[in-house]
């Protein structure tokens, strides 16, 4: 498919094991997002690549967040020692790179930490 | 301080009705996005409106830029069950980052 794909579709996981999340954007799109979306918060920003420039880490809640993205394309967002309140929808999306360029969204993944 | 404050959270109603949800900032914004989430699905961005004052429509869909830009509106004409989902407000502008409302999940029941 030409969308943006993202791995698993679901997680569950024990509270303080560490989780890997992937994103394979559309093939071409030099800009990568990841949102977190949670009942209670709405959708957050988390991090942004762009190109070869440094990213955007600014809305990464602690750092137990962190990402990767490889050969400007794949991207994993890992979260380490999981805690309850990590349970949420995790949502990437990539776009053109240009500011203002439409974001295109993966459908998720759901991550439930017990 | 929620940046974008959308109403009603909640709306459940039947196939043909007609809806309005709302779009609330105390901010002014160079242009304002809707979204459609779908169940199990990423947002799906609708429309863009730029000017105060603008008017869009999208087949049953018609988006409102407050006059002030600061507020927006998204009214459905005779609502299908396909119009489910939840719709989210998106501040635009200049900035990469989305900042949404916490949407209003609509419900159209057959």
């Amino acid at each position: 498919g030409a969308g943006v794909s993202q791995s698993p579709s679901n997680k569950v996981t024990e509270k303080g094991k560490d989780v890997e999340l992937r994103c394979d954007p559309i093939s071409g799109h030099t800009a990568l997002y990841w949102y977190r979306q949670s009942l209670g918060q709405g959708l957050e920003f988390l991090i942004y690549f762009q190109g070869n420039s440094a990213p955007d880490k600014s809305g990464l809640p602690s750092d137990r967040f962190s990402a990767e993205r490889t050969g400007g394309s794949v991207s994993t967002l890992t979260i380490q020692r999981t805690q309850q309140e990590d349970s949420a929808v995790y949502l990437c999306a990539s776009s053109r790179g240009q500011v203002q360029e439409t974001q295109y969204f993966g459908p998720g993944t759901r991550l439930l930490v017990l | 301080t929620q940046l974008l404050e959308q109403s009603p959270q909640f709306l459940s109603i039947q196939e043909g009705e007609n809806l309005t949800v709302y779009c609330n900032s105390s901010s002014v914004f160079s242009s304002l996005q809707w979204y459609r989430q779908e169940p199990g699905e990423g947002p799906v961005l609708l429309v863009t409106v730029v000017t105060g004052g603008e008017v869009k429509k999208l087949k049953r869909l018609t988006f409102q830029f407050g006059d002030a830009r600061k507020d927006s509106s998204l009214h459905i004409t005779a609502a299908q069950p396909g119009d489910t989902g939840l719709y989210l407000c998106d501040r635009g502008g200049s900035n990469y980052k989305l900042t949404f409302g916490k949407g209003t999940l609509l419900t159209v029941n057959p």
